[in-house]
């Protein structure tokens, strides 16, 4: 069955400042990644994806995210954080059945200090 | 914009009322996935459609819930009887399945709560 945690349920760091936040996965089949970003009361937009083909992985407004198997880790980084990038992030992977479900990780809250 | 909508944005109902959300997916998209997301946790995944049929439903997918899809267009969301812990966000989503790509687009969300 797949899986997916995320370690650390609130990260901070500084205006500028480097953004990692955490993503391991079990699975059971080859996996296919998805790190989702959400803002408050809203639905989930798509930062990148990982489907088996370049390990590192780069997505929309500067973040990018590398695919390790021997870590079982999808880990999120962004060399600088803005303010607009506070919110909640979400790692998934696809489930093994064909549906193409996802299953979540439960988040991490980003905080941005100025 | 042709994203996905989802109506209501937020629903307040009292205990024992049925509700019904309506989700309308990306066009041509054959897909549609439910899911529920309670507060501080991620998104859980509740049903899904292939065109009009309805493929998989997860357990949390009590009797009390009725998922449809007619025509393979739009979805709707039924919760009879509704419970306090039924209080969450209900998120959709569609994709077009090509070549194994499933990537998946989410609604904004219908906010219920029950009290």
């Amino acid at each position: 069955a797949q899986s997916v945690t995320q370690l650390g349920s609130h990260v901070s760091v500084s205006e500028g400042a480097l953004v990692l936040l955490r993503c391991n996965y079990s699975s059971s089949v080859p996996p296919y990644l998805f790190w989702y970003v959400q803002y408050p009361n809203q639905g989930l937009q798509l930062l990148l994806k990982y489907t088996s083909a370049a390990t590192l992985v780069k997505g929309i407004n500067g973040f990018e995210a590398e695919f390790k198997k021997s870590e079982t880790s999808f880990h999120l980084t962004k060399p600088s954080a803005h303010m607009s990038d506070a919110a909640e992030y979400f790692c998934a992977v696809k489930g093994s059945s064909n549906t193409g479900k996802l299953i979540f990780g439960q988040g991490t809250t980003l905080q941005v200090k100025p | 914009d042709t994203g996905v909508s989802q109506n209501p944005r937020h629903k307040i109902t009292k205990r024992g009322q049925n509700v019904t959300f309506r989700c309308d997916p990306i066009s041509e998209h054959n897909r549609l996935y439910w899911y529920r997301q309670t507060l501080g946790q991620g998104p859980e995944f509740l049903t899904y459609f292939q065109n009009e049929a309805q493929l998989e439903k997860s357990r949390l997918l009590s009797d009390r819930f009725s998922a449809e899809r007619p025509k393979g267009s739009f979805s709707t969301l039924e919760i009879q009887r509704t419970e306090q812990g039924d209080s969450a966000m209900y998120l959709c989503a569609s994709s077009l399945v090509t070549n194994g790509n499933t990537e998946a687009f989410f609604g904004q969300g219908t906010r219920l709560t029950v009290v």
